[in-house]
């Protein structure tokens, strides 16, 4: 079922850029890439999406390859806050189901 | 601008009983969607629902769950005669539109279900 794949964790240094991957290969036609995370067992948060064209938002940047098989979030100064599971989504078909799948579980550490 | 609202935010339920789930979505928001998520899982899409219409239902149990969301008040999820295997977070999410790119949803604080 799953459109993609992520690292299961991810660790990054309090103050320092928190990369995380996500490949999309089977991404097609007009499909945007969204980005969420679910603080410890809160609703997921809206993050960031995007088609083609690198994202910016207060929160991260969203970096899509040009062929849009994969996108990298980046949390430019990560805090311990910033401590969540992160989840790259697809949407499926023509509906607006999204698959959470796993995500990447992000450790912030001082 | 309120977010998604969802009420109870905690629930307790014997097994057998009912469990009604409400869910505010975000003002001008006409489109819903439920998930539910097991302990240490991610969630899982159940139903869609826009005014009076169910979307896409194929992510709900087959029996003794359903939902509606009426032309008035909130959407409801319902789940008859729960089990134990019923306790979750319950997700309400909500966006805009269906046009892909403002289909962004924004979701509730969630209710948990604990079936004793």
């Amino acid at each position: 079922d799953a459109k993609t794949t992520q690292p299961t964790s991810m660790d990054c240094a309090e103050g320092r850029a928190a990369n995380l991957p996500c490949n999309h290969s089977t991404i097609s036609g007009n499909e945007y890439v969204y980005w969420y995370r679910q603080i410890h067992s809160q609703g997921p948060q809206y993050i960031i999406h995007g088609l083609k064209n690198n994202e910016t938002n207060e929160m991260a940047s969203l970096i899509i390859t040009e062929d849009r098989k994969s996108s990298t979030l980046i949390l430019p100064h990560a805090t311990l806050r910033d401590t969540a599971v992160y989840y790259c989504i697809v949407r499926e078909g023509n509906f607006n189901k999204f698959y959470f799948g796993s995500g990447t579980k992000l450790n912030v550490k001082p | 601008n309120a977010g998604v609202m969802q009420n109870p935010r905690h629930l307790v339920r014997r097994r057998g009983q009912e469990a009604r789930l409400r869910c505010s979505p975000m003002k001008g928001h006409s489109h819903v969607y439920w998930y539910r998520q097991l302990p240490e899982e991610g969630l899982k899409f159940m139903v869609y629902l826009q005014k009076e219409n169910i979307i896409d239902e194929s992510g709900m149990p087959k029996e003794r769950f359903s939902a509606e969301f009426p032309k008035e008040g909130p959407s409801i999820l319902r789940i008859q005669q729960v089990v134990r295997g019923d306790s979750a977070a319950y997700f309400c999410a909500s966006s805009l539109n269906r046009v892909s790119g403002q289909e962004t949803q924004y979701f509730g604080p969630g209710t948990r279900l604990l079936v004793l």
